[in-house]
């Protein structure tokens, strides 16, 4: 398996602009994690998915993000509309019923200009 | 609630030292317990874990004791080397969530 793929792996873009990340799980995988990572901050779990449902979006910071899970091979994290504290590299995360640890993606680095 | 506390970085050694990072936990019931490490520009690669009290996880010449008596999982290396140098999170998974400590900068010197 490719492990987990996330794209882009960078973007930057204009303040007010809508930005959308997007994840593919491990095949197999049953739950699916969103992270924002910054330095102030660290690693904070947004949102967290299992069979494709919404389970814990506790650490959803606003309603300008959302994420969807529409099939077991696919997740999207949006931002609408985006501001410079938004900035932070974002790591999407898959785990199986069967395993104890999650697997990580490379991350997108987002910059909000 | 559940949370990481780990020992604050940045940490620099030289090659061949020996490598302790701190770690202790808060959770209700028997959470499982993972030491992550990132590389420059890299996604989290777990290092190594341990589901229940006294086991060891070890990997690469690294080790962690789950200890339920002191809630620690402290990280251990005998002898770094250059390629050690990273960023390294204790974390906790309990109720299918992970918790990350703050991260510990470790960097190793030729």
């Amino acid at each position: 398996d490719a492990g987990v793929i996330q794209s882009p792996r960078h973007e930057v873009t204009e303040m007010g602009q809508e930005v959308t990340l997007r994840c593919k799980p491990i095949s197999g995988h049953d739950y699916l994690f969103w992270y924002r990572q910054t330095m102030m901050r660290g690693l904070e779990l947004l949102i967290y998915f299992n069979n494709n449902v919404p389970i814990d979006d506790s650490g959803m910071p606003e309603d300008r993000f959302s994420a969807k899970m529409p099939n077991a091979s696919f997740s999207t994290l949006k931002i609408q509309p985006s501001e410079p504290r938004d900035s932070a590299v974002y790591f999407c995360a898959s785990r199986g019923l069967l395993n104890t640890e999650a697997f990580f993606g490379q991350g997108t680095r987002l910059t909000v200009v | 609630g559940n949370s990481v506390t780990q020992m604050e970085g940045p940490v620099t050694l030289s090659e061949e030292a020996f490598l302790t990072i701190n770690c202790t936990y808060t959770a209700t019931g028997y959470p499982s317990l993972f030491w992550y490490v990132q590389y420059p520009g890299e996604g989290l690669q777990l290092l190594l874990k341990a589901t229940k009290a006294d086991d060891k996880g070890s990997n690469k010449g690294f080790e962690a004791t789950y200890r339920k008596e002191t809630t620690s999982f402290h990280l251990e290396k005998g002898s770094v080397q250059v390629s050690d140098s990273a960023v390294y999170f204790c974390a906790l998974r309990h109720d299918y969530k992970l918790s990350f400590g703050a991260g510990t900068t470790v960097t190793v010197r030729a």
